[in-house]
């Protein structure tokens, strides 16, 4: 079972650039999160997802967009990287509603981004 | 806005000593969840321990246990027998309850605790 899985693990990007951060969870979960994480500091939320085809801000989207076309996947895109937005980023999914109720997130091993 | 709080950046221990680490937050709302997440060095978030606002006995697994008084928005967590293995970034966490919220299961993050663990 391999959960969450995100790539690239590591990525440098130059000011300007674009690129997309893949998230793909086998859960079949309705949920699903990206959040960030500055050096020393804890996660903020970006961008959120209640199931395919819905989507939502969080607290520091800007920068930022997603799409969610499947329940599996939920890529985030970077369209003119800053240095600001250099960080590491974790893709999570949960479930719920239905007969689990559970609230508990499940978290990628994260994407290590440097904007240079 | 719920905030939470980890006041203590760095704390170690011996090994099989037991440690606490603190947190604190900040909400209106009167029932909702709380957790600690562990990072370590590989950077995935671990679950640890999940404690319901509406109950009062204090969540334990294993080794884990955490101190939870509502009254003072505190959440401690408590790690006896340490092992080498407990080393790694403590994130307390906080989401709202469900019912008639609009949390959409947001986790909102403390800063984290460095716990090191001396053999």
């Amino acid at each position: 079972n391999a959960g969450v899985t995100q790539t690239p693990k590591f990525r440098i990007l130059k000011i300007g650039q674009s690129m997309t951060l893949q998230c793909t969870q086998d859960m079949n979960h309705n949920y699903m999160y990206w959040y960030r994480q500055d050096p020393g500091m804890g996660l903020k939320l970006i961008y959120y997802s209640v199931g395919a085809g819905i989507t939502d801000k969080g607290e520091v989207p800007n920068g930022y967009n997603v799409s969610r076309s499947t329940t599996e996947d939920f890529p985030l895109r970077l369209e003119l990287a800053a240095p600001s937005q250099t960080s590491v980023y974790f893709c999570a999914s949960t479930q719920r509603g239905g007969p689990e109720l559970t609230d508990t997130q499940y978290f990628g091993p994260g994407t290590r981004l440097t904007v240079l | 806005a719920q905030t939470v709080t980890q006041s203590q950046p760095e704390m170690s221990v011996q090994e099989a000593e037991t440690v606490t680490l603190s947190c604190t937050y900040d909400t209106s709302e009167s029932d909702y969840y709380l957790f600690w997440y562990k990072q370590p060095p590989s950077r995935q978030m671990i679950l640890v321990i999940r404690q319901e606002a509406y109950k009062q006995q204090n969540a334990t697994e294993n080794r884990f246990s955490v101190n939870f008084q509502k009254a003072a928005k505190s959440f401690s967590l408590k790690i006896s027998d340490s092992q080498l293995g407990d080393a790694a970034m403590y994130f307390c966490a906080y989401r709202a309850s469900e019912a008639g919220g609009t949390s959409y299961g947001k986790l909102t993050f403390g800063q984290g605790t460095i716990l090191t663990v001396h053999p």
